[in-house]
């Protein structure tokens, strides 16, 4: 079953310390991995796209990871800002073999409240 | 340049009751999908279009209807509210399948 699973739910963390977000997933075939930022009240927005062959990408205090092998993913922002107080979300894209395109597996985010 | 609007952004219907959301995009993007969040659940997609005229059905595509008759418009459409329709919806808009740019959402509410 191609599944997308996020840790932790949810998470608390100081102005100005980093953190890390994990993604596991399942899907099959693999085309690409997304990581979505999601304010509240309002629709994601992407941080950062990964194909099969890229393990890193950054989008400023924003680097994500990519282990293809273990199928796991990463998201660790650098210094935080109460701005970055958001859900994030790990979405996987798979090749639709019959018929060609892609389809996105969401996970069901990790909410980050940064506080002072 | 707008990206991605939906309108109406809330909505309260009665069960039974049915309403249209409309989500324009003015990128020229071929493909539009509608997608519902619902707490504790990641986003599903219900119906998307790859072109002006073509619509296929998502993950959860029952009790919804689409069209595609202008390439920058997507319309929802609820035939006969239930309770379990009651979600936040979401349009997005691609170029072809690669980074998807999602609206604000539209916040329903079926009693």
């Amino acid at each position: 079953k191609n599944q997308v699973e996020q840790s932790p739910q949810s998470l608390i963390i100081l102005e100005g310390k980093n953190c890390t977000l994990q993604c596991n997933y399942t899907v099959s075939p693999f085309s690409n991995l997304r990581w979505y930022k999601q304010d509240t009240g309002r629709g994601p927005v992407s941080l950062t796209i990964m194909t099969f062959s890229e393990n890193t990408k950054s989008n400023g205090r924003y680097t994500a990871t990519l282990d293809a092998d273990t199928k796991q993913s990463s998201l660790h922002i650098t210094a935080s800002q109460l701005s970055d107080s958001a859900s994030y979300i790990c979405v996987v894209s798979r090749y639709i073999l019959t018929g060609g395109g892609n389809k996105l597996t969401f996970g069901t985010g990790t909410q980050l409240k940064v506080e002072l | 340049n707008a990206g991605v609007t939906q309108t109406p952004k809330f909505r309260v219907l009665k069960t039974g009751q049915s309403m249209t959301l409309l989500c324009a995009q003015d990128m020229n993007h071929e493909y539009m999908y509608w997608y519902r969040q619902d707490p504790g659940m990641g986003l599903r997609l219900i119906h998307y279009s790859v072109g002006e005229g073509t619509t296929a059905k998502g993950e959860v595509p029952d009790g919804y209807n689409v069209s595609r008759l202008k390439k920058q418009n997507f319309l929802l459409g609820l035939e006969s509210a239930a309770p379990s329709q009651t979600s936040v919806y979401f349009c997005a808009s691609s170029y072809l399948g690669h980074e998807q740019y999602f609206g604000p959402g539209t916040r329903l509410t079926v009693t």
